[in-house]
């Protein structure tokens, strides 16, 4: 199965500033999600985004997909300190195999107070 | 409180002995999965149960075993554990349709295998 990539590893950056992070992927896909895991915790979900839908919003986060790219993006706005974790996108393949979801390595974002 | 909990959260064995990490759901989801998460490597899915008595290999099986005799648990079982199957290990679970629809998480069990 597929594995989405993303890009950068690791982001740094102050409080309040915006942090964008980019995942690829090989195969086309039903849906991608993005998730967010705290320092050795569960994974949460954040926004699950259709192959159809473009863009998707959820408080402070925005979600694109471009499948003509075979890319997204999650771009945080007003970053706080409680968003410091890893993050990590993941892809569910077209029927029939639409039942696996593949994660990426995850992108580490530490926010400076 | 909706959740999904694993026990045990930490575990130290040594290769060979035979253990089992247990997974519960009370949210009544039909699809639960297991994956393996080693640095660099990201989550790589072991094996998934899309509901009672239905399960199929993920991307890394080899050395696990799954059963799914009822809805609400999914034990994985190493048989013989080896060092290799060191890792921090996730049960998830979801709504019909696994990749569809969002995955809960449970907290975790690191294991170690001396």
């Amino acid at each position: 199965s597929q594995q989405g990539e993303e890009d950068p590893q690791a982001l740094s950056i102050q409080e309040g500033e915006n942090a964008t992070m980019n995942c690829s992927y090989k195969t086309s896909i039903n849906n991608l999600q993005w998730y967010r895991q705290n320092s050795g915790r569960g994974l949460v979900h954040l926004i699950l985004i259709r192959s159809n839908e473009r863009e998707k919003h959820s408080g402070r986060l925005r979600v694109t997909l471009d499948t003509s790219k075979k890319s997204s993006s999650l771009l945080i706005t007003a970053s706080r300190a409680a968003d410091t974790a890893s993050y990590f996108c993941a892809t569910a393949d077209p029927f029939p195999n639409d039942y696996k979801l593949s994660f990426g390595a995850g992108t580490t974002v530490t926010v400076r107070a | 409180e909706a959740q999904v909990t694993q026990n045990p959260r930490y575990l130290i064995t040594v290769t060979g002995k035979k253990l089992t990490v247990t997974c519960s759901q009370n949210m009544n989801h039909e699809y639960m999965s297991w994956y393996r998460q080693d640095p660099g490597l990201g989550l790589r899915q072991i094996y998934y149960s899309m509901n009672v008595e239905v399960t199929d290999k993920g991307d890394v099986p080899e050395g696990y075993k799954v059963s799914r005799k009822e809805k609400r648990n999914f034990p994985l079982i190493l048989e013989s554990p080896s060092p290799n199957q060191t890792s921090l290990y996730f049960c998830a679970s979801s709504f019909w349709g696994g990749a569809h629809n969002e995955q809960f998480f449970g907290p975790g069990t690191r294991l170690t295998v001396l």
